[in-house]
């Protein structure tokens, strides 16, 4: 049973285009979270949910735009994608939003922008 | 601004020997910080916790300090493996967590 499970693993789409990533997490947590990692391998948060209430929204282009339908799942929303928009996202999760709460990471999604 | 640096990009150490990897953070007092490892192609892997009450917290093979006044975590791996070898990823939380950069650890057999 994956506990964090994002689809898809690799997406790769031209400039401009319009992608979405997906992620659900069984573990009954009430947080989760969006995280890009670049080539330089640096983990930079991007959005965080706690009961499907937005509580972070780092600075980031209003061209993402983070869904959660419900607590188990928190979808990423790319429009009109650039190629600095390439990177591995990562989705998490956590049992609160509280930074002493360990986080669960997704296999990651990497994204390539051509 | 909040900064957190860990030591080195990469760090080669002899199979048996202890690993010792370094974060510093500057602008920054949290209340807990975290270690993970990442391996390629997967997500981070929480490790352990301290809180910045602790001086030292220990689980299996890896030890972990957390000097709030010098500002600097150390994370011990004794007896290190081949199979230890993977990327350390230091987290310091307060309202939010925020990763440093990571060590690549390769341990040589």
């Amino acid at each position: 049973d994956t506990a964090v499970s994002q689809t898809p693993k690799y997406l790769v789409t031209q400039m401009g285009n319009d992608k979405s990533i997906k992620c659900e997490q069984n573990l009954g947590h009430d947080t989760m979270y969006w995280y890009k990692q670049d080539s330089k391998k640096f983990l930079k948060i991007m959005f965080s949910y706690n009961n499907k209430e937005l509580i972070i929204n780092e600075t980031v282009p209003n061209r993402f735009s983070p869904k959660s339908p419900d607590k188990a799942h928190l979808n990423l929303h790319i429009n009109s994608l650039e190629l600095g928009d390439s990177a591995v996202y990562f989705c998490a999760s956590s049992q609160s939003p509280f930074s002493y709460n360990e986080q669960f990471f997704g296999p990651g999604t990497r994204l390539t922008v051509l | 601004s909040q900064k957190i640096e860990q030591n080195s990009e990469a760090l080669n150490i002899q199979e048996g020997k202890t690993a010792t990897l370094t974060c510093n953070y500057t602008n920054y007092s949290p209340a807990y910080l975290q270690w993970y490892r990442q391996d390629p192609g997967r997500g981070p892997v929480f490790l352990l916790l301290i809180r910045e009450n602790e001086k030292e917290k220990r689980k299996e093979r890896l030890k972990v300090t957390f000097d709030t006044t010098l500002k600097q975590s150390l994370f011990h791996i004794t007896a290190s493996q081949p199979a230890d070898s993977a990327t350390y990823l230091c987290a310091l939380g307060d309202d939010k967590i925020i990763f440093g950069k990571g060590t690549r650890l390769h341990i040589l057999p």
